[in-house]
């Protein structure tokens, strides 16, 4: 079955660690998303990445680190510099990243800072 | 700054009667549309999209409507289904954003048996 896997489902984290979310594709995408679900609003942009090796900024990417060693993987590392950790991490690839391309999604991570 | 915006919370819809879902926009650049349904603790799921050539896409009881001189576009559900019940989100990506995808708020969809 293709699709995308989030890792793990729930996560808790005490207030000062770094945490890291995982990400896993087998689609053979070559774009991938991290985006952020907070209650009563629309998901935000942290960091995407259009190729191996390669990833930009989005709209929220402060307090966020990623990396994009492999095709099929795209980590996010959610630091202590992040301010208000708290939320739904969803994880998304798209074929190419263009604008005509629609984006699947995996079945995101909530992240709980006690 | 807000670009993309659904201003109904919610949506209440009998079983069988028609589903309008509605989303604004202010970004002139935006030349593709979608529309995705989410179920609490999951993840999005494609339903439907629109480029901005054109004004209507049909797919089985989903019809989006896009109305570029007003910054509009529609998401129709007929006939409406409990299984239907939902979030749902309108998303919008420019020309030269690499896909980047920018979501409106979304609106809660209850369709009632």
């Amino acid at each position: 079955d293709g699709g995308i896997t989030q890792s793990p489902k729930y996560l808790f984290r005490k207030e000062g660690q770094n945490v890291t979310l995982s990400c896993e594709q087998n689609l053979n995408h070559d774009a991938m998303y991290w985006y952020r679900q907070d209650p009563g609003q629309g998901l935000r942009l942290i960091y995407y990445s259009q190729i191996v090796n390669d990833f930009q900024k989005g709209d929220i990417a402060e307090g966020y680190s990623v990396s994009r060693e492999k095709k099929e993987s795209f980590p996010l590392t959610v630091t202590s510099a992040q301010k208000n950790p708290t939320a739904f991490y969803l994880c998304a690839s798209s074929i190419v990243a263009g604008s005509m391309n629609e984006q699947f999604f995996g079945p995101g991570t909530r992240l709980t800072v006690l | 700054d807000q670009q993309v915006k659904q201003n109904s919370p919610s949506l209440s819809v009998q079983e069988g009667r028609i589903s309008i879902l509605n989303c604004d926009y202010t970004n002139s650049m935006f030349d593709y549309f979608l529309w995705y349904k989410k179920y609490p603790a999951e993840g999005p799921t494609f339903l439907i999209s629109i480029s901005s050539i054109k004004d209507k896409n049909e797919d089985g009881r989903f019809t989006v409507f896009l109305n570029k001189s007003a910054k509009h576009l529609s998401l129709h559900i007929v006939p409406s289904q409990p299984g239907d019940s939902a979030v749902y989100f309108c998303a919008a990506s420019a020309i030269n954003s690499y896909g980047k995808l920018t979501f409106g708020q979304g609106t809660i969809l209850t369709v009632h048996p």
